[in-house]
């Protein structure tokens, strides 16, 4: 079974400041998705970005942009300019690729995220 | 298009009780998920439907859930009889099935606003 770990419980940054959240993986498979949600206090779960692990290129979506390295089941978020908005908790998760069956979400355990002004 | 809307928002119920949650999916999505989280455990899934049929239902914590699919645009999950243990905020998820190389939006799952239960 996969399995998400996320290290990091708290992180902290100051505002405009730059942010990396760490993710790692364990799979056998070779085809996957990777995703990185942010929770607010609303407690909506929002899609931030997404991976698939057959690119090479990491993916990047204005502020918000990737490490993946697939060969040591990396995938961290850094957030560039960080924003009072960010301020959430971050949850990574993975899903095989739907030519392997399960569409199950698999989350890490989250990190919490604070923005200081 | 609203999203994927669950209701009620809040449900706080005693042990005992019979609970049922709701949930609309997107339209057109032919996926949709049911969440647990807790602070112990955090996300989790409970089960899944494909074209309104479970795929897998093996999160499911014991017989006192269930969770059925009448048609593509309404799930629930029921609760019966409900214990404290049961309190945590579930979510439902609904997604579009795409190929690999799918085109925006298909392959992800868009969640609901969750439904935060209390047993007392």
């Amino acid at each position: 079974a996969q399995t998400v770990t996320q290290s990091q419980p708290e992180m902290s940054v100051q505002e405009a400041e730059t942010v990396t959240l760490s993710c790692t993986y364990d799979t056998s498979e070779s085809d996957y998705y990777l995703f990185w949600y942010k929770q607010p206090p609303s407690r909506q779960m929002i899609l931030v970005i997404r991976q698939e692990a057959y690119k090479q290129q990491n993916a990047t979506e204005n502020r918000f942009s990737v490490n993946f390295q697939k060969a040591a089941k990396s995938f961290s978020l850094k957030i560039s300019d960080s924003q009072l908005g960010d301020a959430a908790m971050y949850f990574c998760a993975y899903r095989s690729s739907e030519y392997q069956g399960a569409q199950k979400l698999v989350f890490g355990q989250g990190t919490r995220l604070t923005i200081n002004p | 298009d609203a999203g994927v809307i669950q209701s009620p928002r809040h449900e706080v119920t005693e042990m005992g009780q019979e609970v049922t949650l709701r949930c609309k999916p997107i339209s057109g999505h032919d996926y949709l998920f049911w969440y647990r989280q807790t602070m112990m455990r955090g996300l989790e899934l409970l089960i899944y439907f494909n074209n309104n049929v479970p795929i897998d239902d093996s999160g499911m914590p014991e017989d006192r859930f269930s969770a059925k699919m009448p048609n593509a645009s309404f799930s629930t999950l029921k609760i019966q009889p409900s214990e404290p243990r049961d309190s945590a905020v579930y979510f439902c998820a609904s997604s579009l099935k795409g190929r690999l190389a799918g085109g925006l939006g298909k392959n992800i799952q868009y969640f609901g606003a969750g439904t935060r239960l209390s047993v007392l």
